[in-house]
C-alpha cells in the first residue's frame, strides 16, 4: 500500500470548514483512498473513501487532485465531536492479499469553541 | 443501525490467566478482523477471516494467542497465558468484500489490562 503523509496536528474553530490534507505521491492507479478517525477511547470509524472523484456523504467531503498524489478531508461545519485522530490511509479496495488497513500516525484535529 | 459488538468491554486479569475475548461482526459481513492498539505500536493487524476462513494470521504471536470464529456471528480471540506486555486495545473488525469495495467497520474495543 502507498505510503500517506498527514500533518501531526491541526486546529479549528467550531462551526468553520475543517480541511484536513493528505499526501499520497506513490498511489497506484487501483489503489483508493480511504478516511477514517479515531475519537478518544473508541474504535476507528469509517469517514468516507474515493479513487478519483470527488466524494460527499452526510460527514464529509473527500477531494482528490487531479493526478491522484494528494487528497483533502473537508468537514464543512466542524463540531466539538469531531475532535479525534484522522487517518488517511491508501489501498487497493478489495481482494487478493491487500485487505489491510494500515494506520499511520495520522492527524489529530482540535476543534476548539 | 447495525454495529461491531464486542465483550468485555474491559478487562484486567493477572499474568498467566487466560483471556477470551469475543465479537460479534455486523450481519451480513463476510470478513473479520483483529486489531491491536497501543501507544507505542499504533494499530496493528493480528488476523483476519474470510468466509469464518482464517487468511492471515501473522501478526499475532503464536504461542499464545489464537482466533476463531465458531459461526458467522461470533468471532474470538484467546490469550494464553497472557503477559502484562499484552495490555492494549482490541479492536474487532467487519466488513464486506461483496460490490467491489471493501470498507470495514470497526467495534467499540476491549480494553485488556494484564498485572
Amino acid at each position: 500500500d502507498a505510503k500517506t503523509t498527514q500533518p501531526t496536528s491541526m486546529d479549528c474553530a467550531e462551526g468553520r470548514a475543517a480541511n484536513l490534507p493528505c499526501n499520497h505521491s506513490t498511489i497506484s492507479g487501483n489503489e483508493y483512498v480511504y478516511w477514517y478517525r479515531q475519537i478518544h477511547s473508541q474504535g476507528p470509524q469509517y469517514i468516507i473513501h474515493g479513487l478519483k472523484n470527488n466524494e460527499t456523504n452526510e460527514m464529509a467531503s473527500l477531494i482528490i487532485t487531479e493526478d491522484r498524489k494528494s487528497s483533502t478531508l473537508i468537514l464543512p461545519h466542524a463540531t466539538l465531536r469531531d475532535t479525534a485522530v484522522y487517518y488517511c490511509i491508501v489501498r487497493v479496495a478489495s481482494g487478493g492479499s491487500n485487505y489491510k488497513l494500515t494506520f499511520g500516525k495520522g492527524t489529530l484535529l482540535t476543534v476548539n469553541p | 443501525d447495525a454495529r461491531v459488538t464486542q465483550t468485555p468491554r474491559d478487562k484486567v486479569t493477572e499474568m498467566g490467566q487466560e483471556v477470551t475475548m469475543r465479537c460479534q461482526p455486523i450481519l451480513g459481513h463476510n470478513t473479520v478482523f483483529w486489531y491491536r492498539q497501543t501507544m507505542m505500536q499504533g494499530l496493528e493487524l493480528l488476523a483476519y477471516f474470510r468466509n469464518r476462513a482464517p487468511l492471515d494470521d501473522s501478526g499475532m504471536p503464536k504461542d499464545r494467542f489464537s482466533a476463531e470464529m465458531p459461526d458467522a456471528t461470533l468471532a474470538t480471540l484467546k490469550i494464553q497465558p497472557s503477559e502484562p506486555r499484552d495490555s492494549a486495545v482490541y479492536f474487532c473488525a467487519s466488513g464486506s468484500t461483496s460490490g467491489g469495495s471493501e470498507t470495514q467497520y470497526f467495534g467499540p474495543g476491549t480494553r485488556l489490562l494484564v498485572l
